[in-house]
């Protein structure tokens, strides 16, 4: 069964230190790739997607995702976190891209706490 | 940038009340989605919208559920009869192709009682 799964629901870093979060899918045809943001009170708002070509992607506010074929894992990242990084983070996946709809099934979220 | 509207921000309503999710969806996009996520749980899709009929819904949107696009600008997502397992954030979202990056409005807070 195709599936998204985010390692970790919570995480915690101190400021200036790397973000990673983890997310790993389950098919047996590459989709495609997406990180949301959700800011308290707010939408989501996407960070970086992967679609083809390649596989280091660079996002907005200096995130970047590697898409991983063999390890089926596009883990996000960031060098060096800031206060504003504190949200929540989803995982999205498009499961065989088709000619009509745009499904995205998430993974269930990692919120970021970042520390002084 | 342009903005997903959606309204209201909250809504509580009895069991067994029909209600209607309103958003406007940025003006030049021609895809449009609803998704729902219920408290602990992962965002769920449940219906994509294109040229003025239903591309794909999930198991979730069965007959009670409809979305309709009435005047060109506003796209609703309607409940006949609610049922508490309903209460969830509802989130409309557009994007202007196909695998384009979704806009997601600040979603709609369901809540039955």
């Amino acid at each position: 069964a195709q599936s998204v799964t985010q390692l970790g629901s919570h995480v915690s870093v101190s400021e200036g230190a790397l973000v990673l979060l983890r997310c790993n899918y389950s098919s047996s045809v590459p989709p495609y790739l997406f990180w949301y943001v959700q800011y308290p009170n707010q939408g989501l708002q996407l960070l970086l997607k992967y679609t083809t070509g390649a596989t280091l992607v660079k996002g907005i506010n200096g995130f970047e995702a590697e898409f991983k074929k063999s390890e089926t894992s596009f883990h996000l990242t960031k060098p060096s976190a800031h206060m504003s990084d504190a949200a929540e983070y989803f995982c999205a996946v498009l499961f065989r891209p088709k000619a009509a709809g745009n499904k995205l099934t998430f993974g269930g979220g990692t919120r970021v706490l970042v520390k002084p | 940038e342009p903005e997903v509207t959606q309204t209201p921000s909250h809504q509580v309503t009895q069991m067994g009340q029909e209600v209607i999710l309103r958003c406007v969806p940025i003006s030049n996009h021609l895809y449009f989605y609803w998704y729902r996520q219920i408290l602990g749980q992962k965002v769920e899709f449940l219906v994509s919208f294109y040229n003025n009929e239903i591309s794909e819904k999930s198991e979730i949107f069965d007959d009670q559920f409809s979305v309709e696009r009435p005047d060109g600008s506003n796209f609703t997502l309607k409940i006949r009869s609610t049922k508490l397992e309903d209460s969830a954030m509802y989130f409309c979202a557009s994007s202007e192709a196909l695998y384009e990056k979704l806009f997601f409005g600040s979603g709609t807070q369901l809540s039955v009682l």
